[in-house]
């Protein structure tokens, strides 16, 4: 089975704080994703990864940035919390190569204060 | 704009009855559709996926149709039972062999009263 880990289930910050949320992946997959969670809104794409150093900007990626210095690994990085960005983080990943399957992560529920 | 719409924000269907949930898009680039089901607290777990060269796929209990003409897909659940409450997130994708992102609806939740 596919495992999607995420380093926080919950996670309280203070406005202007840097966060850092990770993501592992244990499945070699190409591609990596990091949405967020809000009532009525869905889930919306902050941004996602091809390959390993590669990103591409989602729906949603003011404010975020990303790092993918290993294959397995996607960080999300809030650069200066607000609370606008309280939500639930979620990231996935994919394998490509013409399985469109996203497997998710359980989530970090952020709260910025 | 939206191009996945789940217009029905809520369902409620009783226990061991069918459950319908509908899902319409726009892009007709889409060529792959997805369900998936999300408990509370939890990431999105994948249900079941069609092909744009089929119009059903089966899989135990759930069944998607998709009808390309009228841009319009479906998740039947027969019988529903308590542990499918849950929201139901449809997704599609424009190909490139999955290495594009999944565009997703906003989700409808569904309750199955015993």
């Amino acid at each position: 089975d596919v495992k999607v880990t995420q380093s926080s289930r919950y996670l309280v910050k203070r406005t202007g704080e840097k966060v850092f949320l990770e993501c592992v992946q244990d499945m070699d997959h190409e591609n990596m994703f990091w949405y967020r969670q809000d009532p009525g809104l869905g889930l919306r794409l902050i941004y996602f990864s091809y390959d390993v150093k590669m990103k591409e900007k989602g729906d949603i990626p003011e404010g975020y940035s990303v790092s993918r210095e290993k294959k397995e690994r996607f960080s999300l990085i809030l650069e200066s919390a607000s609370t606008n960005q309280t939500s639930m983080y979620l990231c996935a990943s994919s394998l490509g190569q013409g399985r469109y399957e996203q497997y998710f992560g359980p989530g970090t529920r952020l709260t910025v204060t | 704009d939206q191009q996945v719409k789940q217009n029905s924000p809520s369902l409620s269907v009783q226990e061991g009855r069918i459950s319908i949930l509908n899902c319409d898009y726009t892009n007709s680039m889409f060529d792959y559709f997805l369900w998936y089901k999300k408990y509370p607290a939890e990431g999105p777990t994948f249900l079941i996926s069609i092909s744009s060269i089929k119009d059903k796929n089966e899989d135990g209990r759930f069944t998607v149709f998709l009808n390309k003409s009228a841009k319009h897909l479906s998740l039947h659940i027969v019988p529903s039972q308590p542990g499918d409450s849950a929201v139901y997130f449809c997704a599609a994708s424009a190909g490139n062999s999955g290495n594009t992102p999944l565009v997703f609806g906003k989700g409808t939740r569904l309750s199955v009263i015993a």
